[in-house]
């Protein structure tokens, strides 16, 4: 049972053109949602969150949306430079009284941005 | 300022055997968080430790277990290896409360190749 999904396994765009990543969920006891991007041999490193007390969170070129009531969310990275290719995750969690933490991770997607 | 750093980086067993992989935090977390990402997949929740117990448990058998010593170091155990635990498990940090137990820092991984 796949509660975060990522369907796109692959993005490719030009330097300085905007990268749109997509991210969908299921459980309607998800509230608090992030991106990670992970560079081969390294650890996925936290790149921008949002609450679901919001529609839009915005952090220099990168940028968060979320629509709940498609249970969608997206990063749009502008302009998309060539130091963006990796592989972004969506990753989703509860904030209720029991949640300590546990992220929901999708399959994610590999961004490549030519120069 | 050292990030989460874990060991092995990689590792052989053979199916039946047992495994330990240990995981330092990052200075000032005391939370550590274990992951599973299999090839092509996005990481998924094994389990939590803070204040020395297992706060948060992932839908994996009890086959898997773990520590978190007086300093906030964790080590994972694994006994009866089968070659389905082939994977890349990763070791997060982050502080117990507020918005913090979200956005863990992740160690680069210990890659377990099970034959």
């Amino acid at each position: 049972d796949q509660q975060v999904k990522q369907n796109s396994p692959s993005l490719s765009v030009q330097e300085g053109r905007i990268s749109i990543l997509n991210c969908d969920y299921t459980n309607s006891m998800f509230d608090y949602f992030l991106w990670y991007k992970k560079y081969p041999a390294e650890g996925p490193t936290f790149l921008i969150s949002i609450s679901s007390i919001k529609d839009k969170n915005e952090d220099g070129r990168f940028t968060v949306f979320l629509n709940k009531s498609a249970k969608h969310l997206s990063l749009h990275i502008v302009p998309s430079q060539p130091g963006d290719s990796a592989v972004y995750f969506c990753a989703a969690s509860g904030t209720g009284g029991t949640s300590y933490g546990k992220l929901t991770f999708g399959q994610g997607t590999i961004l490549t941005v030519h120069p | 300022d050292a990030g989460v750093t874990q060991s092995p980086t990689h590792l052989i067993k053979t199916r039946g055997q047992q495994v330990t992989l240990r995981c330092s935090p990052k200075s000032g977390h005391d939370t550590v968080s274990w992951y599973q990402q299999a090839l092509g997949q996005g990481p998924q929740f094994i389990f939590q430790y803070y204040e020395e117990e297992e706060r948060q448990r992932g839908n994996f058998p009890d086959r898997f277990s773990g520590h978190q010593f007086p300093n906030y170091s964790s080590e994972l155990n694994v006994n009866a290896l089968l070659l389905g635990d082939s994977a890349l498990y990763l070791c997060a940090s982050s502080l117990p409360t507020g918005n913090s137990r979200y956005e863990q820092y992740f160690g680069p991984g210990t890659r377990l190749t099970v034959t």
